[in-house]
């Protein structure tokens, strides 16, 4: 079965950039999208289509994807984006959607 | 705006069925275009996909759950519903009802329900 690895944490000192990875086989081939998730709260799609970006989620936060690593950049690092991030995929093969295991970003 | 409000019991008993109804306004779930989506979330852990409905009654389901998942809809109340069979401790999770597209993501979300399998 196919398998999404995200680092367990990243830890960023605020204003820097931080990147999240997200790792699958050939997963430049399927359709990325990325969540925030803060305490006690339901996700916020921040990144759909690989890099797209839903209205109102900041300039700040980009994605790509290629080859076998699909990545979350978040540029100008704020204390308010400390959260846990998921990548999500969408398999057109199948139809399935899967979910990496989710990183925790720590703002420094 | 779109809303979804997830309703039913907090509490199941092992080996009986979890059933949890998600209520939508804002929009028609019988309108073309979208999936209507359940995920869980176990305590302190990553998010899992369950399955989808879609608007023209076509589901899928997770092979992971071993057909234990039913996603029904009553397009009447503009609900849809989780029937989760045979539970066990391993099923405590809090639980989305969800809005998405396979080329947009899920755009919207429920509050999430926990539900707890306990005796």
């Amino acid at each position: 079965s196919y398998v999404l690895t995200q680092p367990p944490s990243v830890s960023v000192a605020p204003g820097k950039t931080a990147s999240i990875t997200c790792g699958g086989n050939n997963i430049g081939s399927k359709t990325v999208h990325w969540y925030q998730q803060k305490p006690g709260q339901a996700p916020v799609l921040v990144i759909y289509y690989d890099s797209d970006r839903p209205s109102g989620i900041p300039e700040r936060f980009s994605g790509s994807n290629s080859g076998n690593t699909a990545t979350l950049t978040i540029s100008g690092v704020e204390a308010g984006d400390e959260a846990d991030y998921y990548c999500q995929v969408w398999d057109s093969y199948s139809d399935y959607r899967l979910f990496g295991g989710g990183t925790k970003l720590t703002v420094l | 705006q779109v809303q979804l409000q997830e309703s039913g019991p907090g509490v199941v008993k092992p080996s009986q069925t979890l059933s949890l109804t998600c209520t939508v306004s804002g929009a028609s779930i019988s309108r073309g275009g979208y999936y209507w989506s359940w995920i869980r979330q176990h305590p302190g852990k990553g998010l899992e996909w369950i399955g989808y409905i879609y608007y023209s009654g076509t589901t899928l389901y997770n092979p992971s759950l071993k057909s234990r998942a039913l996603i029904s809809a009553d397009t009447s109340k503009n609900q849809f519903s989780l029937n989760l069979t045979s539970v066990t401790v391993a099923d405590t999770a809090v639980y989305y009802c969800t809005r998405e597209t396979s080329l947009r993501g899920i755009g919207f979300w429920g509050q999430g329900s926990l539900v707890t399998v306990s005796s």
